[in-house]
């Protein structure tokens, strides 16, 4: 394992509090994710970026908000606007060459909110 | 818009019997389509791609155009092989690259 890092791995907060995801990959890839995880809903696009200081919305990207300043960094803001926060967080970077396409996930961060 | 279903929310057999996951797509042009699995406790991984006709852990999975299906299937199921499957389709040239079906939660009973 290794290559795309998540911290923490569980974290809590109160309502109404914005909370920020970490999301680091070493992997030297442009393009970066973040899904969410539902059960029965499978994986929901919240935020893509492909190049630095580039970013675009996803599918549910209401009440999120993230930042790329850095190739190695993708966070993720969870803000007091999103209304059902609890769930969890996965970052994916991705590469695309000879071998073909792949996108390559996290550990993830459950987020609790109370 | 693409749009990736896989029907079966919980799917469970027996070890030893064939098992076949599901799914289908909507897509009017040439799509490219994966299978990705987790594990308990494990991150989610690239299980195999079409293009590349290749069989991993047994699984294998063929495009059928007509049918709009990428059906993932093994002989002989093994309780390994219990996890959470995800299809997924990729839009060639889309910049958010791929979209996920809902998955399937295999259980192999022994």
């Amino acid at each position: 394992d290794g290559g795309i890092t998540q911290s923490p791995k569980y974290l809590f907060r109160k309502e109404g509090q914005n909370v920020t995801l970490s999301c680091e990959q070493n992997l030297n890839h442009d393009a970066m994710y973040w899904y969410r995880q539902d059960p029965g809903q499978g994986l929901r696009l919240i935020y893509y970026s492909q190049i630095v200081n580039d970013f675009q919305k996803g599918d549910i990207a209401e009440g999120y908000s993230v930042s790329r300043e850095k190739k190695e960094s993708f966070p993720l803001t969870v803000t007091s606007a999103q209304k059902n926060p609890t769930a969890f967080y996965l970052c994916a970077s991705s590469i695309s060459s000879g071998g073909g396409y792949e996108q390559y996930f996290g550990p993830g961060t459950r987020l609790t909110v109370t | 818009a693409q749009r990736v279903t896989q029907p079966e929310k919980l799917l469970s057999v027996f070890k030893g019997a064939p098992v076949e996951l599901k799914c289908n797509y909507s897509y009017s042009g040439s799509p490219e389509l994966f299978w990705y699995v987790q594990y308990s406790r494990q991150r989610l991984q690239l299980l195999l791609r079409h293009i590349s006709r290749e069989s991993i852990k047994g699984f294998t999975a063929d495009l059928n155009k007509g049918e709009t299906s990428f059906h993932l299937k093994k002989p002989f199921a093994q309780e390994e092989d219990s996890a959470m499957y995800y299809c997924a389709l990729r839009v060639g040239g889309s910049a958010r690259q791929l979209t996920f079906g809902s998955g399937t939660q295999l259980t192999v009973l022994p």
